[in-house]
């Protein structure tokens, strides 16, 4: 099963609005990785944030983590048509090798 | 530039044929990766390694194998033991150790005609 489950699985959000996604997940962590995705590309990474780290900035771009809950959210300000992408959170396991396991990602439609 | 280059972008094979997927990489990485996505789906893990002349099963190895007999270089080949090979295969690298951020490639893929 995976270890890594995003919500919603689609969105569709105008140019301006915030997008908000969330992935949960079932087991300790040693770090938790956001990704992008556009339509038949590889992936691009975004943002690594670790266990004993809540909050992450990068631009427009903000993860929160909380581990008690076990649950991660990305937050997109201010969107763009080009964020239009499946994004994916994924995570390493504690006390494992660095291996991803990847939730099955959110769908984002921006338009303008 | 550095990066994570795989080959061919586009590969079609006939039923019980093999092929191989070429994964190269300049960024002096240790651990390279190999996944399969499956259409409106997650990655899964095939085979990763963390150093050379090491490799070991990730969550869907049957049908696949690989070899590391450098550090740049990690190909995937996708044997007839493979029932249902169509999909998009993505390799990746990471410095190693764990809790570095993974790179991944452009992507391959292969359709089973």
């Amino acid at each position: 099963s995976q270890q890594g489950e995003e919500d919603p699985q689609a969105l569709s959000i105008q140019e301006g609005e915030n997008a908000t996604m969330n992935c949960s997940y079932k087991t300790s962590i040693n770090n938790l990785q956001w990704y992008r995705q556009n339509s038949g590309r590889g992936l691009v990474h975004l943002i690594l944030i670790r266990s004993n780290e809540r909050e992450k900035h990068s631009g427009r771009l903000r993860v929160t983590l909380d581990t008690s809950k076990k649950s991660s959210s990305l937050l997109i300000t201010a969107s763009r048509a080009a964020d239009t992408a499946s994004y994916f959170c994924a995570t390493v396991l504690s006390g494992g090798y660095n291996k991803l396991i990847f939730g099955a990602g959110t769908r984002l439609a921006v338009h303008p | 530039d550095g990066g994570i280059t795989q080959s061919p972008k586009y590969l079609f094979r006939k039923e019980g044929q093999n092929v191989t997927l070429s994964c190269e990489q300049n960024l002096n990485h240790d651990a390279m990766y190999w996944y399969r996505q499956d259409p409106g789906q997650g990655l899964r893990l095939i085979y990763y390694s963390q150093i050379v002349n090491d490799f070991q099963k990730g969550d869907i190895a049957e049908g696949y194998s690989v070899s590391r007999e450098k550090k740049e270089s990690f190909p995937l080949t996708v044997t007839s033991a493979q029932k249902n090979p169509t999909a998009f295969y993505l390799c990746a690298s990471s410095p190693g150790t764990s809790g570095n951020t993974i790179y991944f490639g452009e992507g391959s893929w292969l359709t089973v005609v």
